[in-house]
């Protein structure tokens, strides 16, 4: 079955140091990959993707992701943590037999503390 | 760009009740789908829409759920009759074709009592 896997409900960074969020999948082929963020009482705001070609791919808010094929993963990462990045972080991948549907992780809430 | 927009933001509603939820999507956008958010099950799926057309509505828990789309720029889901389980987050999201990144409303924030 295609799934997406969030390992960490929660994680938990001090303000200016790295954050690394986990995400690994499991779809046959080649996945569109993306991340989501939600703050508090908002919707879902797309923050990068990752389609095809270079494995480090970059996105809003100074955030990276890097997909590594042969461990099925696409961890997003910064490299300076702001407080303001506490949110609900959301993986999600597309299928490739249907990159209309999004089937997402079960979030992890990124706590950044002064 | 104004961005998915839906309403209403927040409804409490009594169980028995019909509810009904309405999206507008981003202007030339021709995919709409519509997602449920809840502590226990996440981010599901309900239906989606092409061109105006409902493409998979596997996702629709029961037959109290119904999603129409009558033009290209308005969506409803309906809940008929309601019931406490139904108290969720309920997003409208928009892509447009050739596109591969879907967008989303704020969220409608339906309480059942």
């Amino acid at each position: 079955a295609q799934s997406v896997a969030q390992p960490e409900d929660q994680v938990n960074v001090a303000e200016g140091n790295p954050l690394t969020v986990k995400c690994t999948y499991s779809v046959s082929g080649n996945p569109y990959l993306f991340w989501y963020v939600q703050y508090p009482n908002r919707g879902l705001q797309f923050l990068l993707k990752y389609i095809t070609g270079d494995n480090l791919v970059k996105g809003s808010y100074g955030f990276e992701a890097e997909f590594n094929k042969s461990q099925t993963s696409f961890h997003l990462k910064k490299p300076s943590a702001l407080v303001s990045d506490s949110a609900l972080y959301f993986c999600a991948v597309s299928p490739p037999h249907n990159t209309d549907k999004l089937i997402f992780g079960t979030g992890t809430r990124l706590q950044v503390f002064p | 760009d104004a961005g998915v927009i839906q309403s209403p933001r927040h409804e409490v509603t009594e169980m028995g009740q019909e509810v009904t939820l309405r999206c507008k999507p981003i202007s030339g956008h021709d995919y709409l789908f519509w997602y449920r958010q809840t502590m226990m099950r996440g981010l599901e799926l309900l239906i989606y829409f092409n061109n105006n057309v409902p493409i998979d509505d596997s996702g629709m828990p029961e037959d109290r759920f119904s999603a129409k789309m009558p033009n290209a720029s308005f969506s409803t889901l309906k809940i008929q009759p309601s019931e406490p389980r139904d108290s969720a987050v309920y997003f409208c999201a928009s892509k447009q074709v050739g596109g591969n990144t879907i967008y989303f409303g704020e969220g409608s924030w339906l309480t059942v009592v």
